[in-house]
């Protein structure tokens, strides 16, 4: 069955280090997001591509980059690490006829100490 | 800017009793309104849409009402389950941008 995977599911890292989340889909879909969710402020857009070599800002990109070398994977960098980066993060997909549409992940715990 | 939230934080109904969790939105441009159900541990699940050209459509057990004139959009759970506990999060999108825009989400409890 196709599916949309992440990797690691729980992550600890520290302040300053490169950290990059995968996220993997099997269903084709040209269309791929990273959100981010955090208590009292739900999901919010960091990222997201349209297919492949296309990336685009989201609403909180800032110390976030993605890099879309093929159409099943989109994975998530964090460059240098911070707190406030700590947080759970969404892998989405969906398919190009149907913006509204979109599969969700299981998620990433990140805790950055 | 716009944003789309909700009047409830938690919810909480007896099994076999109906839930009704509402939202308010505030971009009289959004089209689509989407319900996404997330069980804890897990990512969203998508459980129901509407388009703004109708008020009202029916799934399984659920149905999502939307009033335009009040910009407000309501899931309703009929018989709910122990199942149906978890968060659920209202979201819009609107045809001159193709990002969904996700309120802070309501817990709801069912207790037997």
């Amino acid at each position: 069955d196709a599916e949309i995977t992440q990797s690691p599911r729980h992550k600890i890292t520290e302040t300053g280090r490169q950290v990059t989340l995968a996220c993997h889909q099997t269903w084709n879909h040209n269309n791929m997001f990273w959100y981010r969710q955090d208590l009292g402020h739900g999901l919010r857009l960091i990222h997201y591509s349209y297919g492949v070599h296309d990336t685009n800002k989201g609403e909180v990109s800032d110390g976030y980059s993605v890099s879309r070398s093929n159409t099943e994977d989109l994975p998530l960098t964090l460059e240098s690490a911070a707190s406030s980066q700590t947080s759970v993060y969404f892998c989405a997909s969906g398919p190009a006829s149907s913006y509204n549409e979109q599969f969700f992940g299981p998620g990433t715990r990140l805790t950055v100490l | 800017g716009e944003s789309v939230g909700l009047h409830l934080p938690t919810l909480s109904v007896q099994e076999g009793d109906n839930s009704i969790i509402n939202c308010a939105y505030s971009n009289s441009a959004s089209d689509y309104f989407i319900w996404y159900k997330q069980e804890s541990g897990k990512g969203p699940q998508f459980i129901i849409d509407i388009r703004s050209n109708m008020d009202k459509r029916q799934g399984q057990r659920v149905t999502v009402l939307l009033n335009k004139t009040v910009k407000h959009l309501s899931l309703q759970i009929a018989a709910t389950q122990p199942g149906d506990s978890a968060v659920y999060f209202c979201a819009e999108t609107s045809d001159n941008t193709d990002k969904l825009i996700f309120g802070t989400g309501t817990r709801l409890q069912v207790f037997p």
